[in-house]
């Protein structure tokens, strides 16, 4: 079956230390997102990727890393720079806009970052 | 630049009420548009969406929306809810060359 994974679903980070989260496609979409999710705020962007080895930042990219070496997978890490990680991040993935297709992104089940 | 407003943060009704939840864009150019549902420690879910055509749309689980360009929304409806409707609902817009930009959010609580 087709879709996107998240793993792992709960992560709990030491204060000072970077995590990185993964996220895989295999939908042969060329765009693939992260969002970050708190409570009350909706989905706040945080990288994006619309073609492989090359990323722009989103909204809140502070704090945050990615890498796109592969279509498939699109792996966020969160670094100790980030100064409230504790939140849901989503990872989403599309065709690219512009191209004449659908555009709906389909959404992986999410990674729960505890900052203990 | 796009953006979309969500209305009502929050939406009580009881079941087998209808519901509207309410969406707004702005955009200078022709759009896409979409509802997502997401129910609590999961992704998002797609409901619906418009990407032209019948202004009319209906989607996953009984529900419809309404593209209407002069007012520039995209309200999300159902004739009758079901306690499973409990979720939040995220509406969302896309223009043909960029990225999704999503509303905050309506929670919707379904009460017996």
């Amino acid at each position: 079956d087709g879709g996107i994974t998240q793993s792992p679903k709960y992560l709990f980070r030491k204060e000072g230390q970077n995590v990185t989260l993964s996220c895989e496609q295999n939908l042969n979409h060329d765009a693939m997102y992260w969002y970050r999710q708190d409570p009350g705020q909706g989905l706040r962007l945080i990288y994006y990727s619309q073609i492989v080895n090359d990323f722009q930042k989103g909204d809140i990219a502070e704090g945050y890393s990615v890498s796109r070496e592969k279509k498939e997978s699109f792996p966020l890490t969160v670094t100790s720079a980030q100064k409230n990680p504790t939140a849901f991040y989503l990872c989403a993935s599309s065709f690219v806009p512009g191209q004449g297709m659908n555009t709906e992104a389909f959404f992986g089940q999410g990674t729960r970052l505890t900052v203990v | 630049a796009q953006s979309v407003t969500q209305l009502d943060s929050q939406v009580p009704v009881f079941e087998e009420a209808p519901v509207e939840l309410r969406c707004n864009y702005s955009s200078s150019v022709s759009v896409y548009l979409f509802w997502y549902v997401q129910y609590p420690n999961q992704g998002l879910q797609l409901l619906l969406k418009y990407l032209s055509g019948s202004t009319l749309v209906k989607g996953i689980n009984g529900f419809e929306a309404e593209f209407n360009k002069s007012q520039t929304s995209f309200h999300l409806r159902k004739p009758s809810v079901h306690i499973s409707d409990t979720a939040e609902y995220f509406c969302a817009v896309s223009d043909y060359t960029d990225k999704l930009i999503f509303g905050t959010g309506t929670r919707l609580q379904v009460f017996p």
